[in-house]
């Protein structure tokens, strides 16, 4: 049973530290979603990779965060520094590409909190 | 900016009963999904509409997506207590790009 997985799945930390999340997509999947759950925001895209290529970022706070698929096994969120405001929790997902659109799986999430 | 509201926020029934949430969009969509989160949990996709006007079965689940592209439903006939979550809907916009409706959280009293 194929899934996309998360680490770590709980994180704790203090404000100004570097957060690093990681999410393994499933295994040909061609896409990746970053999105981040809050009460007061919902569920919102932070960005898009297609064939590992960043195609979508606007989503995103630029001058905090950093997303990158290193290879097609990996990809990675990064906040530096990490802000109170920053605490959710943030979800990745894989993609299987249709002609009407993208079937999106999601992983279990890292829930952050931001001290 | 594109926004994607659902109605109700929250809905509480007896199971046995019916359910409903409705989804609209300020922009016509391509396509839309419906996906389910359980407490705790994570977004499980469950349904992806594409056409206008149409409707779409999964056992006790019907799903329309309305001749507008504007909105959609997810009807639920006689609920269960496995049927507990929050329901997204994702309003799709060109082949990637989904907006996420505000969810519907269902609790099922047994």
């Amino acid at each position: 049973d194929a899934r996309v997985t998360q680490t770590p799945r709980h994180k704790v930390t203090e404000m100004g530290q570097e957060v690093t999340m990681r999410c393994q997509p499933i295994l040909g999947h061609n896409t990746v979603f970053w999105y981040r759950q809050t009460m007061m925001q919902g569920l919102e895209l932070l960005a898009y990779f297609r064939n590992r290529a960043p195609l979508d970022d606007s989503g995103m706070p630029k001058d905090r965060f950093s997303a990158e698929m290193p290879d097609a096994t990996l990809a990675t969120l990064k906040i530096q520094p990490s802000e109170p405001r920053d605490s959710a929790v943030y979800f990745c997902a894989s993609g299987e590409s249709g002609p009407f659109g993208e079937t999106q799986y999601f992983g279990p999430g890292t829930r952050l909190l931001v001290l | 900016g594109q926004q994607v509201m659902q109605i109700p926020q929250y809905q509480h029934v007896q199971e046995g009963e019916d359910f409903t949430t409705y989804c609209n969009s300020s922009t016509t969509l391509s396509n839309i999904q419906w996906y389910k989160q359980r407490p705790g949990g994570h977004p499980v996709f469950l349904i992806q509409l594409v056409k206008s006007g149409e409707v779409k079965k999964q056992k006790r689940l019907t799903f329309q997506f309305g001749e507008a592209k504007k909105n959609s439903s997810l009807h639920i006939t006689a609920t269960q207590t496995t049927d507990v979550g929050t329901y997204f809907c994702a309003g799709g916009r060109g082949t990637y790009k989904y907006i996420f409706g505000t969810g519907t959280r269902l609790k099922v009293l047994a």
